[in-house]
């Protein structure tokens, strides 16, 4: 079973509707949470850091974190044509000595 | 600040060559990671450097190596290139890991392409 899994997509949603991106998870040791949005041809930029359950909230971006179902989510509120990129999720435990990434969701937010 | 850089852009080398890649962290940083991105792959985890020591590596050949210098830069080598070492390699960095973790800041990659 791989340390985390992610719905590749493509996902494809119209300008203003709120996009959910999930990712599960299997060693309940992770502790660390993170989402990255890659553009094309660049390196991925990180949006979104949390370790503990619950919610945080950045703007229109919501990471939400349910250790008890090794589960993590991000929600786009009001998305827009230049949220399309691809999200990738990303934990670590409490050593940081190796980080796993999911595989990406490619998103495309259409005007 | 400046952010993480990389060079070069892109390389471009033939079967069983060898290839540099170079990476500086962004200032203060002193642990440099190092992932493979290939097309379908998702991010792949490389190598880990901190304070010049290589803490960790992920499930590759010998052939990949690295190693870091005293001002936290880094370098990643591949020998005996293969075709299928194509991929965009991207380097990270953090705050040297304490008592927790610390978020990674990527750079823009290197694009590898092997003919």
């Amino acid at each position: 079973q791989k340390e985390v899994e992610q719905d590749p997509g493509p996902l494809s949603v119209p300008e203003g509707a709120i996009v959910s991106l999930n990712c599960t998870y299997s060693n309940s040791a992770f502790q660390y949470f993170m989402w990255y949005r890659q553009y094309s041809r660049k390196g991925p930029e990180l949006l979104m850091y949390t370790y503990s359950s619950g919610n945080k909230e950045d703007g229109r971006f919501t990471a939400q974190v349910d250790k008890s179902s090794k589960y993590i989510s991000l929600f786009i509120r009001d998305s827009q044509p230049s949220d399309s990129a691809t999200y990738l999720c990303a934990i670590t435990d409490n050593t940081g000595n190796q980080f796993y990434f999911g595989t990406g969701t490619s998103l495309t937010v259409i005007p | 600040e400046a952010g993480v850089t990389q060079s070069p852009t892109h390389l471009i080398k033939t079967r069983g060559q060898q290839a540099t890649l170079r990476c500086s962290p962004i200032s203060g940083h002193t642990s440099v990671y190092w992932y493979q991105q290939a097309l379908g792959l998702g991010l792949q985890f490389l190598l880990w450097y901190d304070e010049g020591e290589e803490r960790n590596r992920g499930n590759f050949p010998p052939r990949f190596s690295g190693r870091q210098f005293p001002n936290y830069s880094s370098e990643l080598n591949v020998n005996a290139l293969e075709l299928e070492d194509s991929a965009l390699y991207l380097c990270a960095s953090s705050l040297t890991l304490t008592s927790g973790s610390d978020e990674q800041y990527f750079g823009p990659g290197t694009r590898l392409t092997v003919t």
